[in-house]
């Protein structure tokens, strides 16, 4: 069963840049949409964006400016960088699995597997 | 950008039928995916492509979508379904995956 960690700072100062890792266990990072979510305290989640295995990126067009997503394959790991900090980007970060394609005329896009999260606090 | 709204909060009896709604346009062209999360964990995929259930995911999780919504239906509702639950799709317009703002389902 796949199994991914997210790791990272749990504590970074407003207008520097948040590097997390997600690394991935028991299973390949070949294939699949490996993505990124964050969830404010006590709110909903947000779509941060995707890496596909052959290199292919989408980001939240909301955050696109400041978002890097690369991928380490030869540790099976990928990464998010979120650059220019403030206080909103204190939330949760999740990394997943997710699955893409077309099926039927229609997108598909949806996360099967799932981190246990990392909180971030962005704070001086 | 592209929306999907839901609301805040559905309340349901043990034993009885929970649905929660999401909202799009034209969500029906889009294929709708399910998150239930409990407090304290992370989100659990129980529904994908609109009405697909994962394995280990009970029967009693189902999906539907028409027009412009997609709804979640849980069937015989236990205490343990106690969860927020949020929907998401693709929009193909902007390339980018969107959530809806969550609907917190109570058992009472």
């Amino acid at each position: 069963q796949v199994q991914l960690q997210e790791s990272g700072p749990g504590l970074v100062k407003p207008s520097e840049t948040l590097s997390l890792t997600c690394t991935v266990s028991s299973g390949s990072i070949s294939s699949y949409y490996w993505s990124w979510i964050r969830q404010p305290p006590g709110k909903g989640l947000e779509w941060i964006g995707f890496m596909s295995s052959s290199g292919n990126t989408n980001h939240n067009p909301a955050l696109r400016s400041r978002v890097t997503i690369s991928m380490e394959t030869s540790k099976n790991q990928f990464s998010l960088k979120v650059n220019s900090l403030t206080a909103a980007d204190t939330a949760v970060y999740y990394c997943a699995r997710g699955r893409f394609g077309d099926f039927s005329r229609y997108y598909y896009y949806h996360l099967d597997v799932w981190g246990k999260g990392t909180t971030v606090i962005v704070s001086s | 950008s592209y929306e999907l709204t839901q609301p805040p909060s559905v309340s349901v009896s043990p034993g009885q039928t929970a649905n929660i709604t999401c909202s799009g346009d034209k969500l029906g062209d889009k294929y709708c995916s399910w998150y239930q999360q409990k407090p304290g964990q992370s989100p659990v995929l129980v529904i994908y492509h609109g009405s697909r259930r994962p394995s280990g995911i009970p029967e009693r999780f189902s999906g539907s979508d028409s027009g412009n919504s997609a709804t979640l239906t849980i069937s015989g509702t236990q205490t343990m379904d106690e969860a927020d639950y949020y929907c998401q799709a693709w929009d193909s317009s902007t390339a980018a995956g969107v959530f809806g703002g969550g609907t917190r389902l109570t058992v009472v």
